[in-house]
């Protein structure tokens, strides 16, 4: 079975800085990797994801992360915030293979706050 | 332009009703699932289909029931709430489960926040 796990639960950071989102996984078999966004009292909207080729995939709203297979990281980063992109990021994987693909894992999910 | 559509969107419940959250989508797909969301936990698979008539458990099943008689609808039934199962429900459709071949994108509904007093 996989796992994920997000190494911050909360990262607050100033307008205008860069931020970096750490997700971590495990598993023994191929994965595909995901980045999620949830606004306040809203659904989950897909940022970016991983499946295969280039390790650096880039996504809606200025993001970015890489896939880091020696290390199984998949880092999200933003090289400078915006007030808006406060709310709660999630990181989930799931198999590369079979039936999997949409019985995603999901990590614990890092808040980010953007302060003026 | 409907996607995934989760209703009721808001939900109280007292401990042993029963009660169903709906799950409908328009864009044919085999694949739909439900997930909870807790503080701290992430979301969690707790049923799937892989199309209908064929559904299976995923990591936390107790406590709800599920069925998939049309392609479009993957309703959730909870027979008797407890607190325990109060939390933010997602549930998410793709075009197969067998890998992300052109367009098999995996969407989520706007969730449904139900409490159990």
């Amino acid at each position: 079975a996989q796992s994920v796990t997000q190494l911050d639960s909360q990262v607050p950071v100033f307008e205008e800085a860069p931020v970096e989102l750490r997700c971590n996984y495990s598993s023994s078999v191929s994965v595909y990797l995901f980045w999620y966004v949830q606004y306040p009292n809203q659904g989950l909207q897909l940022l970016l994801k991983y499946l295969s080729g280039s390790t650096l995939v880039k996504g809606i709203n200025g993001f970015e992360a890489e896939f880091n297979k020696s290390q199984t990281s998949f880092h999200l980063r933003k090289p400078s915030v915006h007030i808006s992109d406060t709310a709660e990021y999630f990181c989930a994987v799931s198999f590369a293979g079979g039936t999997s693909y949409g019985k995603l894992t999901f990590g614990q999910g890092t808040i980010l706050t953007v302060h003026p | 332009n409907a996607g995934v559509t989760q209703t009721p969107k808001f939900q109280v419940l007292k401990t042993g009703q029963s009660m169903t959250l709906q799950c409908a989508q328009d864009m044919n797909h085999e694949y739909m699932s439900w997930y909870r969301q807790d503080p701290g936990m992430g979301l969690r698979l707790i049923h799937y289909s892989v199309g209908a008539g064929i559904t299976d458990q995923g990591e936390v099943p107790n406590g709800y029931n599920v069925s998939r008689s049309t392609t479009e609808d993957f309703p959730l039934r909870l027979l008797s709430a407890a607190p325990s199962q109060t939390s933010v429900y997602f549930c998410a459709s793709s075009r197969s489960a067998l890998g992300p071949s052109s367009g098999n994108t995996i969407y989520f509904g706007e969730g449904s926040w139900l409490t159990v007093v």
